[in-house]
């Protein structure tokens, strides 16, 4: 049984460009969750997907953070026009569809914005 | 809306000594679950223990044992037989089962253990 896997682990980028990220929650979990962790803060949440759909998205940071969930397996975070204050870890955790069900969480994405 | 608040932001025990780790959370809801995790240096953040809030009866997961204290919103974390594994960040986590689960997280203690 695999984990929770993101990719990439570490991307640079200058400001102004677009970045996406992966998550692939484990295989049977129909939730999937996206976070924002800073340096020596606990995490933030930003959204979650039941299956394909986006059930929470008020908490995203703001209109250039997006994500989709289309087949209801892997998931993308994308921030357009990237700000130095992005720079972040980006965490995303998985779980059944249960109540109060344990998120499994992946090893993250850590994102500098130059 | 619900907070949760990590009082120590920094902990050091002896190795084999036991430490807590406290955590105050506040919430209107009656339904809702406890978590800590803990996460490593440069590693993914891994469960330690969780905690129905309809359950009295405290949580324990071998070397780790809650003190869950419902009326008072603490929910406190016992590290028996502290190993230097167990150097970490510890977060202390809420999730309310009408708002998706999802998790709202303290701002962390550091643990040391040293040997």
């Amino acid at each position: 049984d695999t984990g929770v896997s993101q990719d990439p682990r570490h991307k640079i980028t200058k400001r102004g460009q677009n970045v996406t990220f992966r998550c692939d929650p484990i295989s049977e979990h129909n939730r999937l969750y996206w976070y924002r962790q800073t340096l020596g803060q606990g995490p933030e949440f930003l959204t979650y997907f039941q299956n394909e759909a986006q059930l929470e998205k008020s908490r995203l940071l703001s209109d250039r953070f997006s994500a989709e969930r289309p087949k209801g397996s892997f998931s993308t975070l994308e921030i357009q026009r990237t700000e130095q204050g992005d720079s972040a870890m980006y965490l995303c955790a998985s779980s059944l569809l249960s109540l109060g069900e344990t998120q499994y969480f992946g090893p993250g994405t850590r994102l500098l914005v130059l | 809306a619900q907070t949760v608040t990590q009082s120590q932001p920094e902990m050091s025990v002896q190795e084999a000594e036991t430490v807590t780790l406290s955590c105050t959370y506040d919430t209107s809801e009656s339904n809702y679950y406890l978590f800590w995790y803990k996460q490593p240096p440069s590693r993914q953040m891994i469960l330690v223990i969780r905690q129905e809030a309809y359950k009295q009866q405290n949580a324990t997961e071998n070397r780790f044992s809650v003190n869950f204290q419902k009326a008072a919103k603490s929910f406190s974390l016992k590290i028996s037989d502290s190993q230097l594994g167990d150097t970490a960040m510890y977060f202390c986590a809420c999730s309310i089962n009408n708002a998706g689960n999802m998790l709202t997280f303290g701002g962390g203690t550091r643990l040391m253990v040293k040997p």
